[in-house]
Order: C-alpha cells, then sequence, then structure tokens
C-alpha cells in the first residue's frame, strides 16, 4: 500500500461548483498535514495545512481524521483559477521529510 | 515566508556528463534539505535527504553513486546527476525547513528542468 494516495481524477467541475478531494495515508505515526498546490511544471506551493479540529480559509475546507486515516479538502465556489494539481502531503516523523501523494487534478470549466 | 532559491531552472546536456543542481536557503538556515523528483504526469518522488556535514540518506531504489550530493553548509545543496541519460530526464525539487520549525511547512525551490538528450 503507498503511503500517501489519491484519487488522480481528474475532476471536471463547471465554475461555481463544490468539489471535494480524499486522501488516505497508511503511516499512523505521521504528525502533520499539508494540501499544496501545484500548477504545471511549476513548483508545489502550501495551500494549507490540516489540523485534527479542521480549518478553513475562504473557499477552502481542510478536514484530518486520524482514525480514519484520511485528509479532505472542500472547495466551495470553484474559480478557473482554481485548475491546477492539488498534492496531499504528510510529514514524515519529526523532521521536514514530505511524503506527497501522486496529486489530484482538478480543471474548472467556464 | 521563507525563501529557497535553486539553479538552474532548466539545464540540457548530452547524454554521459554530468550536471550540478544547487538548491540555497536565502533568509535562513538549514540542516537538511531533501531532494525530488518528478516526472511528468507523477508526483514528487523524495530521492534523498541532505543532512549538512554528512552524508546524504537516500530512498530505497535510488543509487547514491549517480546521484550524488553535497550540503557543505547550512544554506547550500548540491546535486549532481552523473552520468546522465536520457531516462534521468526529469523536473528536479528541493525542499528545506527551518531549524527549530518542527511544525511549519517546507519550502520549495523552484525546481530544475533536466532533459538529457
Amino acid at each position: 500500500r503507498k503511503e500517501v494516495e489519491q484519487d488522480p481524477g481528474p475532476f471536471n467541475v463547471p465554475e461555481g461548483a463544490t468539489v471535494a478531494f480524499n486522501c488516505t495515508y497508511s503511516n499512523s505515526a505521521s504528525q502533520s498535514f499539508f494540501w499544496y498546490r501545484q500548477d504545471c511544471r511549476k513548483e508545489p506551493k502550501l495551500l494549507m495545512s490540516v489540523y485534527s479540529s479542521g480549518n478553513e480559509d475562504g473557499r477552502f475546507t481542510a478536514q484530518l481524521n486520524r482514525a480514519s486515516q484520511y485528509i479532505s479538502l472542500l472547495i466551495r465556489d470553484s474559480k478557473l483559477s482554481d485548475s491546477a494539481t492539488y498534492l496531499c502531503v504528510v510529514k514524515r516523523g519529526q523532521g521536514f521529510s514530505f511524503i506527497f501523494g501522486k496529486g489530484t487534478r482538478l480543471l474548472v470549466k467556464p | 515566508g521563507a525563501v529557497v532559491s535553486q539553479h538552474p531552472s532548466w539545464v540540457i546536456c548530452k547524454s554521459g556528463t554530468s550536471v550540478k543542481i544547487e538548491c540555497r536557503s536565502l533568509d535562513f538556515q538549514a540542516t537538511t534539505m531533501f531532494w525530488y523528483r518528478q516526472f511528468p504526469k507523477q508526483s514528487l518522488m523524495l530521492m534523498a535527504t541532505s543532512n549538512e556535514g554528512s552524508k546524504a540518506t537516500y530512498e530505497q531504489g535510488v543509487e547514491k553513486d549517480k546521484f550524488l550530493i553535497n550540503h557543505a553548509s547550512l544554506t547550500l545543496s548540491t546535486l549532481t546527476v552523473t552520468s546522465a541519460h536520457p531516462e534521468d530526464s526529469s523536473f528536479y525539487i528541493c525542499s528545506a525547513g527551518e531549524i527549530g520549525s518542527v511544525g511549519s511547512e517546507a519550502f520549495f525551490g523552484q525546481g530544475t528542468r533536466l532533459t538529457v538528450v
């Protein structure tokens, strides 16, 4: 089983739609969780950290379920500019070793 | 936020030659930097962990004699792809985090697109 798994998509949604991505991780000792966004041929950029209590940043909501070992990202009122690949990222241990999921591709259409 | 600079951003080299990629933390010190590789339509794969002043730790399946890593200072790590072949063509990205900021995000360099012809 891969350490971090995501549905690769693509998710094709109309502007204004709500879309949700899930990600599962296998290492129960994983300590920190993040969603990164990666545009084509660019480096990943942090979208948001994920906390057990859930956190929201504008149109984006992230949730962590430690018991079931999954992380979710909800995007409301999708914009064309949200089109990108969303990477679920798990930090391994205390250091800065990040394990990436394969990414979920989102395409928002007019 | 912290800045990680990677150079060059792209390089084309002939098969059999070596290519060096630099990763610098510009405004913070990083005892540990990480090197990733990303093939088209694939995710980033961790290649190795670069530790300042000591040997790098390589992930399973990554040839340490082919991908030489040097972390000579707290702000610079280099990855040298030796005797490059076309199958080494990929997007290479480094990341680093600040000393003492255990819970924080990592910062990524801009990436280096390597094409071996």
